[in-house]
């Protein structure tokens, strides 16, 4: 079935560091690809986006790019600030359906 | 523009109780999507709701129900509450023609005594 697999967490860096977290799915169509980020006690918000392949998403200073061939789309940022401290959902949405599957999440702390 | 609200933002109720969640989707959204997210289990889908029909269910028992208004705000209940069902309930509406993004509330937070 269609799921979407990211790397556990906690991820730990010092500011400035490079970020990297894998993302990795399995859909049957062709799907749009999302990063959505969950600050301590808010909602999702949606962070970066991509509806086809080669797609690059960007915001903030984070991007992903849609890889079919390997089927994946891993978050990227040059330098993390300790306000990136987070957690960190991949998704998928299969279009028409509007059901999106997530990642398990993957929490992001960036020490000063 | 408003974004999605959601009300209350935190709940406490006892086992047994019943319990109503409210969400306002964003002007002209008529896409509305419930998760249910808790520490063991992550995200999870629980229905959605286009034009005050169900279109999609996730994995949850009848005790779990919704229903959307012709407005398009939507309402969830839980019957019966059990522990297990203390979580961060989101909620998340979309225009569906723009690359089914969808935009999350903040939850409620309801917590089972």
């Amino acid at each position: 079935g269609d799921s979407v697999t990211q790397m556990e967490g906690p991820v730990t860096l010092s500011e400035e560091a490079f970020l990297t977290i894998n993302c990795t799915y399995t859909a049957t169509g062709y799907p749009s690809l999302f990063w959505y980020v969950q600050y301590p006690g808010e909602g999702l918000q949606l962070l970066l986006k991509a509806t086809k392949a080669d797609d690059k998403g960007s915001n903030k200073g984070f991007e992903a790019t849609y890889r079919k061939e390997t089927t994946s789309f891993h978050l990227e940022k040059g330098s993390v600030q300790v306000s990136d401290s987070a957690v960190y959902f991949c998704a998928l949405s299969l279009y028409n359906f509007n059901k999106f599957y997530f990642g398990s999440g993957t929490k992001l702390n960036v020490k000063p | 523009k408003a974004g999605v609200t959601q009300t209350p933002r935190y709940l406490i109720k006892t086992r047994g109780q019943q319990v109503t969640l409210s969400c306002s989707p964003i002007s002209g959204h008529r896409s509305v999507s419930w998760y249910q997210q808790t520490p063991g289990q992550g995200l999870q889908f629980l229905f959605e709701y286009f034009s005050e029909t169900q279109r999609n269910k996730g994995n949850f028992p009848g005790r779990f129900s919704g229903r959307q208004f012709s407005n398009s705000r939507s309402e969830m209940n839980v019957s019966t509450l059990e522990l297990g069902d203390s979580a961060l309930y989101l909620c998340a509406s979309s225009l569906l023609t723009d690359s089914d993004t969808q935009y999350f509330g903040p939850g409620t937070r309801l917590t089972v005594l």
